[in-house]
């Protein structure tokens, strides 16, 4: 099936710092990426969806500064945290969807700000 | 506003049947998928529905009507390791991705 590769599976960064995530679609293009957060026992939280070659529209109380999405190609999506501070401690989760395709997950990448 | 509802958590046995529940409403549909999610790992991909009726996968199906806003994923031979969070999301007209809080599902000897 489908494959999704999001890297790094995990991360440790200094509070202010940025740090980027990487979202591919190995086999398929994705006209869509999707990329949610998700806190500890809860659900995923929709942040922001981009379509190749167009900025992203991001939800509600998302800041587009803090979190830049560049979705540059039909195979890859980039999440930029900016200026990390603790809070932002979190899981990400990106998912990528092709004209005819359900949406596909990547693996996730765990962030730790210390 | 956008809502879907199902339970939070379900408990049932091993080698037994479960249904989990979900109800929708939305700006639009697109489908409805089910996921399954371990704890501390992205999810899974289950089951897609666009069309009333009935998706049977191996040992979970998938049944919508769209006129009810409604879905179930059923779970039939139960294992151990479908201890999980099952959610239900559905796409909406602007073809993104409307989540329930997921359903815990725990499986007891």
């Amino acid at each position: 099936g489908a494959v999704v590769s999001q890297h790094p599976s995990r991360v440790i960064c200094k509070s202010g710092t940025s740090v980027k995530i990487e979202c591919r679609s190995l086999d398929f293009q994705a006209t869509t990426m999707f990329w949610y957060r998700q806190f500890p026992k809860q659900s995923l939280m929709l942040m922001a969806t981009s379509n190749e070659g167009s900025k992203a529209t991001y939800e509600q109380g998302v800041e587009k500064d803090k979190f830049l999405i560049n979705h540059a190609s039909l195979t890859l999506s980039t999440l930029t945290v900016t200026s990390a501070h603790p809070e932002d401690s979190s899981f990400y989760i990106c998912s990528a969807k092709g004209r005819e395709t359900e949406a596909f997950f990547g693996q996730g990448t765990r962030l730790t700000v210390v | 506003g956008q809502n879907i509802d199902q339970p939070t958590e379900m408990t049932a046995t091993e080698g037994a049947i479960v249904q989990i529940n979900c109800t929708y409403q939305t700006s639009g549909f697109n489908g409805l998928f089910w996921y399954q999610q371990h704890a501390g790992e992205a999810p899974t991909f289950l089951s897609y529905n666009v069309l009333d009726g009935l998706e049977e996968k191996g040992r979970f199906s998938s049944f919508l009507s769209r006129s009810k806003g409604y879905s179930y994923l059923l779970l039939k031979e139960l294992q151990m390791k479908d201890s999980a969070s099952y959610l239900c999301a559905v796409m909406d007209s602007n073809y993104q991705l409307i989540w329930g809080a997921g359903t815990k599902l725990i499986i007891k000897p």
